[in-house]
């Protein structure tokens, strides 16, 4: 069965720091996957998707970046972290046939 | 840019009542979609999807949704809601581009 690990759970991190949050999937090929920042009242913002390795879609213009440098691997990352990257951050895959299957989600404070 | 909107913020209702929550989209083409919810501390989960065939999909706890195409809608309906129904639900559309966007979401509150 396909699984997914989204590491680490909690973080906190000082401004101007680097960032790295790491997704994986097993069980599955090719999967589509996703990084999304949950906020209260706006739901999952889609930040990036991938389709394929090494293709990256950004949707909303910010001080992150993404990479697939694997199949099944999804990485978060930022060179300097703002305060307003502070959140909630979810990994998830699908295919074109399935749901979205989440990971366990990463609390994110930059203080 | 495609979108997902779902009407209401906040919904209050008391138990037994019915529910209908509501949500559009943007995208011409075609799409699956999906509803979710997020039970207070708990992690997203799947309610009910559509892909194809019949629009009216029924999901677990009792929750169906309609897929309108005319209309680009997907609401969520159950006719009679309890308490431990309160949660923050969300509609999700899968385009044929590969991306997966979400609704703000909607967050129920049941009434004992």
């Amino acid at each position: 069965s396909q699984t997914i690990h989204q590491w680490p759970a909690t973080l906190v991190q000082p401004v101007g720091s680097p960032l790295s949050l790491e997704c994986t999937v097993e069980g599955t090929s090719n999967p589509n996957l996703y990084w999304y920042r949950q906020a209260a009242g706006r739901g999952l913002q889609l930040l990036f998707y991938s389709v394929g390795i090494g293709q990256i879609s950004s949707e909303v213009p910010q001080n992150l970046s993404a990479s697939r440098p694997q199949d099944r691997q999804f990485i978060l990352s930022s060179k300097k972290l703002l305060l307003s990257d502070s959140g909630f951050y979810l990994c998830a895959w699908n295919s074109q046939n399935t749901e979205a299957f989440f990971g366990q989600g990463t609390r994110l404070t930059v203080v | 840019a495609q979108s997902v909107s779902q009407h209401n913020h906040h919904v209050i209702l008391s138990e037994a009542a019915s529910l209908e929550l509501g949500c559009n989209y943007s995208y011409g083409g075609t799409v699956n979609l999906f509803w979710y919810v997020q039970y207070p501390g708990q992690h997203l989960q799947l309610l009910l999807k559509y892909f194809s065939g019949d629009p009216l999909v029924k999901g677990i706890k009792g929750f169906e949704a309609e897929f309108i195409k005319s209309k680009f809608s997907f609401n969520l309906r159950k006719p009679s809601v309890q308490w431990s129904d309160t949660a923050e639900y969300f509609c999700a559309v899968h385009t044929g581009g590969f991306k997966t966007i979400f609704g703000a979401g909607t967050r129920l509150f049941v009434k004992a």
